[in-house]
């Protein structure tokens, strides 16, 4: 199937600190979206893109959909402890099949 | 309002079972999706229901199946369970049949040990 792959799998930052995390597909997407995830809850959207260049933040956070489609980055400014989570991408392609990357998982030290 | 509930939250089974998994959408969601997250993974599409109707399948063995009752709750089975089978199983819905995922709400989920 379809394989996302995210990098970087951990990060492990201090408070205030600012965070990057990309995605890339070896196939295009018409839909890029950011979840993130925190122990034993479901994943919650976080940014949803859904054009090529499209750039769209939500507080600190910031997300972009890569030009050529197969890939898209996150950016958290100034971190706070509660950020700690696993951040998942997530694609839709022409199919509308969906599909999950591997995750990155934050860990912010205060 | 209550979001998306599934039951059981924990679940543990042995090789060889079969097990069923609930999930009660949203008030008014029509469309109920089921992926598998295995630890360490992203989730995977399982199902997509939308009206009682299955609109969306994803790569998994016919040992998988699924129906959306009259209220739109819905039931994921699995027969003849694996080890591989360990997951946490999310459900999530929509208000209608949405090809966005970005319409969907998850459920906390069911984890399931197949022991």
């Amino acid at each position: 199937g379809q394989q996302l792959n995210q990098s970087p799998q951990s990060m492990f930052i201090q408070e205030g600190e600012d965070v990057s995390m990309n995605c890339t597909s070896s196939s295009i997407f018409n839909t890029w979206l950011w979840y993130k995830q925190e122990p034993g809850e479901g994943p919650v959207l976080l940014i949803a893109l859904y054009k090529a260049g499209e750039l769209t933040s939500n507080g600190r956070l910031t997300a972009q959909f890569g030009i050529t489609r197969k890939d898209s980055f996150l950016n958290i400014s100034a971190s706070i402890p509660s950020d700690v989570g696993i951040y998942f991408c997530a694609g839709q392609n022409t199919g509308n099949q969906f599909y999950f990357g591997t995750g990155t998982s934050l860990t912010v030290i205060p | 309002d209550a979001g998306v509930t599934q039951s059981p939250t924990h679940l543990i089974k042995t090789r060889g079972q079969h097990v069923t998994l609930r999930c009660s959408p949203i008030s008014g969601h029509k469309s109920v999706s089921w992926y598998q997250q295995v630890l360490g993974q992203g989730p995977q599409f399982i199902f997509q229901y939308y009206e009682k109707e299955e609109r969306g399948r994803g790569n998994f063995p016919d040992r998988f199946s699924a129906r959306q009752f009259p209220n739109y709750s819905s039931e994921l089975n699995v027969n003849a369970l694996l080890l591989g089978d360990s997951a946490l199983y999310l459900c999530a819905s929509s208000l209608a049949l949405s090809t966005q995922l970005y319409g969907y709400t998850f459920g906390s989920g069911t984890r399931l040990t197949v022991v």
